[in-house]
């Protein structure tokens, strides 16, 4: 199982262009999210989705779009990047929606908008 | 609403030390608590994680973490320090399906 896999690993926009995320997960889970982490604030969530088909806003959804794809896949989406979406984006996913899941989380999008 | 606050954003300990990481939370309703260890350019990895069940939980790799309700404190510790250890480590709290993060502890291992 290679769990939740992201793409790119690394990206460098200029202000204005557009780019999608890609995340998806082989561990047949319901439930999926987007970080993103910045120095000293920890991980804060974007968008998740509770299974196929649904998708909700998180802390800091602004500037951003989710699509959940099918049951494998969530992307996100940037469509005008700024400076201030500079950060490292994690896309993560748990069985279900209990706040005892445990999230795995995939090993990260760094991000540089310049 | 949620938080979890992280004492000190960056510890140093010599290998074979006590490793003590601080993390405290505020919720008005039983809290679900996990940490999170990530490695230079890694994911989040689970370490552990408090669900009521006992109040002192192991997790991986010899750490540990008592939840202390009258302390509203849930800190991790690893009795002694490996190189290895070097990371940056997350308390998070869950409240309905979301997870709240703390700012993170960055542990240095000196030889």
């Amino acid at each position: 199982n290679a769990g939740v896999t992201q793409t790119p690993k690394f990206q460098v926009l200029k202000t204005g262009q557009s780019m999608t995320l890609q995340c998806a997960q082989d561990m047949n889970h319901n439930s999926m999210y987007w970080y993103r982490q910045d120095p000293g604030m920890g991980l804060r969530l974007i968008y998740y989705s509770a299974s196929e088909g649904t998708t909700d806003k998180g802390e800091v959804p602004n500037g951003y779009n989710v699509s959940r794809l099918n049951k494998r896949e969530f992307s996100l989406r940037l469509e005008s990047a700024a400076p201030s979406q500079t950060s490292v984006y994690f896309c993560a996913s748990s069985d279900g929606l209990a706040e005892t899941d445990t999230q795995y989380f995939g090993p990260g999008t760094r991000l540089t908008v310049l | 609403a949620q938080s979890v606050t992280q004492l000190g954003s960056h510890v140093s300990v010599s290998e074979g030390a006590l490793v003590l990481l601080r993390c405290n939370y505020s919720s008005s309703v039983p809290p679900y608590l996990f940490w999170y260890v990530q490695y230079p350019n890694q994911g989040l990895q689970l370490l552990l994680k408090y669900t009521s069940a006992a109040t002192l939980v192991k997790g991986i790799n010899g750490f540990e973490a008592e939840f202390k309700k009258s302390e509203t404190s849930f800190h991790l510790t690893k009795p002694s320090a490996h190189m290895s250890d070097a990371a940056e480590y997350f308390c998070a709290g869950a409240a309905g399906n979301k997870l709240t993060f703390g700012g993170g502890t960055r542990v240095l291992v000196k030889p």
